[in-house]
């Protein structure tokens, strides 16, 4: 079964410095990438994708992600963060495979970014 | 588009009623997600549906969750009889095949069980 990895539950970061939210994945199967993003008392919204092609994907908000199959890793990063960047980040996989895992997503447990003036 | 709708954004009730959860998928999505959310267990699936019929529900905690799709605009998650425990937020989500699943969350439900 496939499984998300958020190595960080907690990134603190002054406004305008870069920072990077950390995804590993595992799967047998290849992969569909998603970052979401939910600010507080809101539902998720998507951030970003990766679905094929180029490894760099740039999302909303002047996010970007890289997607590296050899380390399985779906990084996001942002070169430089407002205060309004301040929400919960989740990463999540859709496995190309049918079954009953068809369609569905596996998230990550969230990265909780917050954005000091 | 109106995206996803749920109803009601809000609900407080006392252990032991019935509570019911409303969804209604954007339009044309053939998939329908209901998750949990709470502060110790994170985000959890706990059901979800293709073409109105249920696919996995081994995320549905125990017997007293029940989840219907009547039909392709419409759902309900039911909780009889509540707990404090089940206090959480209820996301309800959709998405398409056609659009490599890519899901749309509603605003979310938040249950409050005294």
């Amino acid at each position: 079964a496939q499984s998300v990895t958020q190595l960080d539950s907690q990134v603190p970061v002054f406004e305008e410095a870069p920072v990077e939210l950390r995804c590993n994945y595992s799967s047998s199967v290849s992969v569909y990438l998603f970052w979401y993003v939910q600010y507080p008392n809101q539902g998720l919204q998507l951030l970003l994708k990766y679905l094929s092609g180029s490894t760099l994907v740039k999302g909303i908000n002047g996010f970007e992600a890289e997607f590296n199959k050899s380390q399985t890793s779906f990084h996001l990063r942002k070169p430089s963060v407002h205060i309004s960047d301040t929400a919960e980040y989740f990463c999540a996989v859709r496995i190309n495979a049918g079954g009953t895992s068809y369609g569905k997503l596996t998230f990550g447990q969230g990265t909780i970014l917050t954005v000091h003036p | 588009d109106a995206g996803v709708i749920q109803s009601p954004r809000h609900e407080v009730t006392e252990m032991g009623q019935e509570v019911t959860l409303r969804c209604k998928p954007i339009s044309g999505h053939d998939y329908l997600f209901w998750y949990r959310q709470t502060m110790m267990r994170g985000l959890e699936l706990l059901i979800y549906f293709n073409n109105n019929v249920p696919i996995d529900d081994s995320g549905m905690p125990e017997d007293r969750f029940s989840a219907k799709m009547p039909n392709a605009s419409f759902s309900t998650l039911k909780i009889q009889p509540s707990e404090p425990r089940d206090s959480a937020v209820y996301f309800c989500a959709s998405s398409s095949r056609d659009t490599y699943n890519e899901q749309f969350f509603g605003p979310g439900t938040r249950l409050t069980v005294l």
